[in-house]
């Protein structure tokens, strides 16, 4: 079936370390989006990617960087210069039409050791 | 970005209709009104989106206002697997070059057996 996989499902970060959050879709879309999500929060957005080797800075991207090689795939590192990375990590996929809606994965888990 | 107001939580009976209110009274003519549900630890799913006119699918039905400055999200009969946060969400068309999906806060529906 047609889908977005994140993983892993629970991530546990030391200080001082950097982690990296895997997403990968075999939907074929060209948009990929990464949201962060508090407690009894909506989603924020972190970074984006329409197309392949390319991608932009959303709303809250201090602290994280990504990656966009291949179509399938969009990783999410969360590098020690985020000082609250404990949260609910989200990727989704979408076709490029801004109107199409966007599909989302299960989620990936962070906290801090 | 055009924000949206939704009631914290609703409760509902099993097998009964349910009407989820959204009001969105600075949306601009171009803004389409979508909405997502989201059950416990996992993510978003979308469930339906509309402009000016009413739309139905397999999953919800989407009642739009006259002045378009509210909407109604109705599930025919609700079942306990409708238990979920509901988020209404306005997405601008054409949109900023993220397509970004701007979430509240949503409302939280309860489905009593």
């Amino acid at each position: 079936d047609g889908g977005i996989t994140q993983s892993p499902k629970y991530l546990f970060r030391k200080e001082g370390q950097n982690v990296t959050l895997s997403c990968e879709q075999n939907l074929n879309h060209d948009a990929m989006y990464w949201y962060r999500q508090d407690p009894g929060q909506g989603l924020r957005l972190i970074y984006y990617s329409q197309i392949v080797n390319d991608f932009q800075k959303g709303d809250i991207a201090e602290g994280y960087s990504v990656s966009r090689e291949k179509k399938e795939s969009f990783p999410l590192t969360v590098t020690s210069a985020q000082k609250n990375p404990t949260a609910f990590y989200l990727c989704a996929s979408s076709d490029r039409d801004g109107n199409q809606p966007q599909h989302f994965g299960d989620g990936t888990r962070l906290s801090i050791l | 970005d055009a924000k949206t107001t939704q009631p914290n939580s609703m409760e509902s009976n099993e097998e009964e209709p349910v009407h989820l209110p959204c009001n969105h009274s600075t949306i601009s003519g171009t803004d389409y009104i979508h909405w997502y549900r989201q059950l416990p630890s996992q993510g978003p799913e979308y469930v339906i989106h509309g402009l000016t006119s009413n739309v139905n699918n397999r999953m919800a039905s989407l009642a739009i206002a006259e002045d378009r400055k509210s909407s109604t999200l109705i599930l025919h009969r609700a079942t306990l697997r409708d238990a979920a946060v509901y988020y209404c969400i306005l997405r601008a068309q054409p949109m900023d070059s993220s397509y970004k999906l701007i979430f509240g806060s949503g409302t939280r529906l309860l489905v009593r057996p």
